[in-house]
This record gives C-alpha cells, sequence and structure tokens, in this order.
C-alpha cells in the first residue's frame, strides 16, 4: 500500500512569513508524528498525535509552531512568523496505533527561510 | 529523556566488507529501529527490534535489551548501502529519540 507522503517536498519562505507542511499517514494509522532534522543531526521529536487529539507536543520548540489533525487522518503543521533557524527537513511519521509500534516515515519537506 | 550513542560515528568501507555498528542506550526500552537514510534523505525503515536478532538479506540486528545495546551487522557491503544508519528508541517517555547516526561510505 501507500506509504506515508508529504508535501510540498521543498517549500523556501521569506523571513516573518506563514508556512503549512501537510502530512498523509498510512490508511489505518491512528498514530502520527512530526520530527524535524537539522543537517548532520538525527531527527527530533515535535508532536505526537493518537487520533484528532494532540498526545504529546511537548516537543514543538515555541508557541509560533502548531499542528493538527482534524479528522485523524491528515495532518499539518503550521509554523507562523518563521525565522531562519526555523530552516530544516521536516518529517512526519505514523505507525498502526502507538509509538511503541513501528514507524514509518514519508519523504520529509525541506524547509528554506530566507 | 534517554540518551542514545551510535559508534563509529563514520565508516568506510571497501566493497565486499563486513562491518558492525553499535547502538548504546541509557534506560529501557519499548520499541528499538534502525533505519537507512539515503542520500535523499528517506528513512528507511531496517528493523524493528526491542530485543532478540533478526535477519533481512545482508543485513542483521540483535538486540541485547538488558545490557543496554543493539547491533547492526552489513555483511559483503555493497556501494548501495552508502548513507547514514540512525537508531532510535522509545522509552517510558513514549517519544522516538534517534542517535547521531553512523555515517557509511562504501567504496567500489
Amino acid at each position: 500500500g501507500a506509504g506515508v507522503s508529504q508535501t510540498p517536498s521543498n517549500k523556501v519562505t521569506e523571513k516573518g512569513k506563514y508556512v503549512e507542511l501537510r502530512c498523509d499517514p498510512i490508511s489505518g494509522h491512528t498514530a502520527l508524528y512530526w520530527y524535524r532534522q537539522s543537517l548532520g543531526q538525527g531527527p527530533e521529536f515535535l508532536i505526537y498525535f493518537q487520533g484528532t487529539g494532540a498526545a504529546d507536543d511537548s516537543g514543538l520548540p515555541n508557541d509560533r509552531f502548531f499542528a493538527v489533525r482534524p479528522e485523524g487522518s491528515v495532518s499539518t503543521l503550521k509554523i507562523q512568523r518563521t525565522e531562519r533557524g526555523d530552516s530544516a527537513v521536516y518529517l512526519c511519521a505514523s505507525s498502526l496505533m502507538a509509538p511503541t509500534d513501528t514507524q514509518y516515515f514519508g519523504p520529509g519537506t525541506r524547509l528554506t527561510v530566507l | 529523556g534517554i540518551q542514545v550513542e551510535q559508534s563509529p560515528p563514520d565508516l568506510i568501507l571497501q566493497e565486499g566488507a563486513n562491518s558492525t555498528l553499535r547502538c548504546n542506550f541509557s534506560d529501557s526500552v519499548n520499541n528499538l529501529q534502525w533505519f537507512h537514510q539515503n542520500p535523499w534523505g528517506q528513512l528507511i525503515n531496517l528493523f524493528y527490534i526491542p530485543s532478540g536478532t533478526k535477519q533481512n538479506g545482508r543485513l542483521s540486528a540483535t538486540t541485547v535489551a538488558t545490557e543496554r545495546y543493539s547491533l547492526l551487522y552489513i555483511s559483503s557491503s555493497q556501494t548501495t548501502d552508502s548513507g547514514v544508519y540512525f537508531c532510535a528508541v522509545v522509552s517510558s517517555d513514549y517519544k522516538l529519540s534517534f542517535g547521531a547516526g553512523t555515517t557509511v561510505t562504501v567504496r567500489a
């Protein structure tokens, strides 16, 4: 079946602008995750959804970052007033039910803030 | 949170060679996954292995949960094995925590 998909694959924006990144998980997966990967580092956890609700958002760096999953499937990561330090690859993953299940990753969105 | 250490940080191999990558973690885990990140950035699942031993073709992995480490073995390496290998674990905080990775370069 189809894997995790993310759009756009690349996003270039200017400092101060608002961006939205989309994730479409594997069909039937109730758990969805967002991670951020900076150059030369491993991915870092941002937020975990169980169904429609954010079960753990402790990894979001500040209140400029927000994510939603209104129908328990597609999720959108929203970044307000982007800063150059937000430049990174944003990865989405999904698993069947819980973080202890195998997590499958999408191809990522490369965000560049000029 | 849990600490995940991978070694070595870099590995250069001649095609056909065998190698072992190590992952140490600082607490008990409920999930351990090995990934290969290809040059295009895609994280490819290799193993889900919170304990025990698994094999998939030229790759195999062993996790000794009681001693808090996991090993990834690559046999008869090929140039397509090049990339970054990540170990990631889920502990009591239910977050997948990644190590810094091992960068593998296989030369023809």
